[in-house]
């Protein structure tokens, strides 16, 4: 079946630094999705992604759909303090299909 | 943005007893709905999928007895956890999806589930 990879698996970071991070599939995918989840709580939507090479933002957040479709990438600006969470990359090859999420990267920002 | 509630935010049990969790989409129409288990620490681990009107679809190793699923709109689905153990202990995660157009996915805040 399809599966997701998210690189790094965790990071520590220095408050003020820019992150990034990436998500790789084996399947072609027509949809991306960013979440971030705070610890106790449900994972939020950041960012969705529907067409192959866009660029979107959220604030200090970008994401970007990858040219391949095969992966996508999320960066986070001036990381702060409250950036401290789990990002999962979700994706999908079709319309109406179910979302398949990766393991997530656990991001911890150092004062 | 489309909210999913649920309730309760919290719960804990004697060990036998059954919990049913409650999972609404407020302002849309779902017509699947997802229920997630998550370790902590550790990622989404998906349950069953759900769609309104018609029996759950399980991953591979959950019990579906155990595991009651019912989605009997398109903005409300319950877990109900029976006969709960120790072991059922973890942080339950229902999500949903709307209708056509651009989909995405929504996920509620969550329930943590203690059972002593």
């Amino acid at each position: 079946g399809q599966q997701l990879n998210q690189s790094p698996q965790s990071m520590f970071i220095q408050e003020g630094e820019d992150v990034s991070m990436n998500c790789t599939s084996s399947s072609i995918f027509n949809t991306w999705l960013w979440y971030k989840q705070d610890p106790g709580e449900g994972p939020v939507l950041l960012i969705a992604l529907y067409k192959a090479g866009e660029l979107t933002s959220n604030g200090r957040l970008t994401a970007q759909f990858g040219i391949t479709r095969k992966d996508s990438f999320l960066n986070i600006s001036a990381s702060i303090p409250s950036d401290v969470g789990i990002y999962f990359c979700a994706g999908r090859e079709n319309y109406g299909q179910n979302f398949v999420f990766g393991p997530g990267t656990r991001l911890s920002v150092l004062p | 943005g489309a909210v999913v509630s649920q309730h309760p935010s919290w719960v804990i049990c004697k060990s036998g007893t059954s919990v049913k969790i409650e999972c609404r989409s407020l302002d849309f129409q779902a017509t699947t709905m997802f229920w997630y288990r998550q370790f902590p620490k550790q990622s989404l681990m998906l349950m069953a999928t759900s769609n309104e009107g018609s029996k759950a679809t399980y991953e591979q190793g959950v019990e579906k007895d155990k595991f009651l699923i019912n989605h009997a709109s398109l903005t409300l689905s319950t877990l109900t956890v029976t006969s709960a153990h120790p072991e059922d202990s973890s942080f339950y995660i229902c999500s949903a999806r709307g209708l056509a157009g651009y989909e995405t996915q929504y996920f509620g805040p969550g329930t943590r589930l203690l059972v002593l």
